[in-house]
């Protein structure tokens, strides 16, 4: 089982859309938890953290539930320009190794 | 540009030849990270640095790999008899652990081509 799963997609959109991804991850003792966002051949670049109490950041929600080890990102509104790969990200300590998930091709379409 | 900084951008060699990868993190930032993607699938880590010490190495880091931090500032990623399968982009990330804070930024990669 891969230490981070999440769905496969590609999720094809039109603008306005809400769009949501998930992703769940196999070590129970993980601390910490992100959204990174890549862009077709460019770096990945931290999108938000994730806290358990959820946290917002404009059009962008996300949502931890430690008990079912599940990880999720909302998207309201979708622009032309929400358009990239959204991978979800653990990590067991601060500092330590980053574990990325396969990411989540997201595609919005005027 | 006072971002994460990668050399070469692009590398094309021969099976069997030797590369070597090099990158400069942000100023001041403790931490250093190897990763290689591949076509499809996120990051997968390599190996981090603290300072010049290397903290930890994942298994997909061969002994045919090595990094190295001497003095704490840049590193270099050496891939000794390069093989097909590590054609890949290999990125490196920097983090200032030490104010807290656990948010990686990341280089623009060097891409591996390995014919």
């Amino acid at each position: 089982r891969k230490e981070v799963e999440q769905d496969p997609g590609p999720f094809n959109v039109p603008e306005g859309a809400t769009v949501a991804f998930n992703c769940t991850y196999s070590n129970s003792a993980s601390q910490s938890f992100f959204w990174y966002r890549q862009d077709c051949r460019k770096e990945p670049k931290l999108l938000m953290s994730v806290y358990s109490s959820g946290n917002e950041d404009g059009r962008f929600t996300a949502q931890l539930n430690r008990a079912s080890q599940y990880i999720s990102l909302l998207i309201r509104d979708s622009k032309l320009s929400d358009s990239a790969t959204y991978l979800c990200v653990v990590n067991m300590e601060a500092g330590t190794a980053l574990i990325f998930g396969k990411g989540t091709t997201l595609s919005v379409s005027s | 540009d006072t971002g994460v900084s990668q050399n070469p951008r692009h590398k094309i060699t021969k099976r069997g030849q030797n590369v070597t990868f090099r990158c400069d993190p942000i100023s001041e930032h403790n931490r250093l990270y190897w990763y290689r993607q591949t076509l499809g699938q996120g990051p997968e880590f390599l190996t981090y640095f603290q300072n010049e010490a290397q903290l930890e190495k994942s298994r997909l880091l061969s002994d045919r790999f090595s990094a190295e931090r001497p003095k704490g500032s840049f590193s270099t990623l050496e891939i000794q008899r390069t093989e097909q399968g590590d054609s890949a982009m290999y990125l490196c990330a920097s983090s200032p652990w030490d104010r807290g804070s656990t948010e990686a930024f990341f280089g623009q990669g060097t891409r591996l081509t390995v014919v």
